[in-house]
């Protein structure tokens, strides 16, 4: 059973450009979050999905930032006109329920120049 | 609201020492805690986590947590540290019926030979 898969890896992106970022969560697992970690910080809630839903955006900057979550294919979240703010890593993870133990991707590093 | 504060954002021990890198947490309901560890470049994996069960709970790697009610404290121990536990470790609460993980803001473990 393969583990939460996030792509790229690693994502380089000038200013101005758009950042998309992919999480398939782990077989059966239909709940998907995504985290924020700055450099020398914590993870930091981002936003919450179950299939083709918005659950909690809560944690989203209001501007650029937006996510999804279809009934095929994989969770994306989206950044448009990066800035060297969003350099960072971002972390999806995923549960079977919404108390469930959330599992964690490896994460996409994004870095803006 | 919930909070966690880890102590102490570098921690460094010589190989064969005791590790302990503590955690603090705040919450109005009965918490679950976790511990994960984050290699470099790497994502989260998780160490142990406490559900209300046992107070002493053993995770992977030799590594255990105690819960504190009454410190309200999830300190991490190992009684003799690797060279290959050097690492960044997150302490993180949630709780039953809610799905934001908030995490302390790190501890990186440098282990010395």
């Amino acid at each position: 059973n393969a583990g939460v898969m996030q792509n790229p890896r690693h994502l380089v992106r000038r200013r101005g450009q758009e950042a998309r970022l992919r999480c398939s969560p782990m077989k059966g697992h239909s709940h998907v979050y995504w985290y924020r970690q700055l450099p020398e910080e914590g993870l930091k809630f981002m936003v919450y999905l179950q299939k083709e839903n918005i659950i909690d955006e809560s944690g989203m900057p209001k501007e650029r930032f937006s996510a999804e979550f279809p009934k095929e294919g994989p969770s994306i979240l989206r950044i448009q006109q990066v800035v060297r703010g969003d350099s960072a890593a971002y972390f999806c993870a995923s549960s079977r329920g919404m108390d469930g133990e959330a599992f964690f991707g490896q994460g996409t590093r994004l870095t803006v120049v | 609201a919930q909070s966690v504060t880890q102590l102490g954002s570098h921690v460094s021990v010589s190989e064969g020492a005791l590790v302990l890198l503590r955690c603090n947490y705040s919450s109005s309901v009965p918490p679950y805690l976790f511990w994960y560890v984050q290699y470099p470049n790497q994502g989260l994996q998780l160490l142990l986590k406490y559900t209300s069960a046992a107070t002493l709970v053993k995770g992977i790697n030799g590594f255990e947590a105690e819960f504190k009610k009454s410190e309200t404290s999830f300190h991490l121990t190992k009684p003799s540290a690797h060279m290959s536990d050097a690492a960044e470790y997150f302490c993180a609460v949630t709780t039953s019926g809610t799905y934001k993980y908030i995490f302390g803001t790190g501890t990186r473990l440098k282990v010395l030979a």
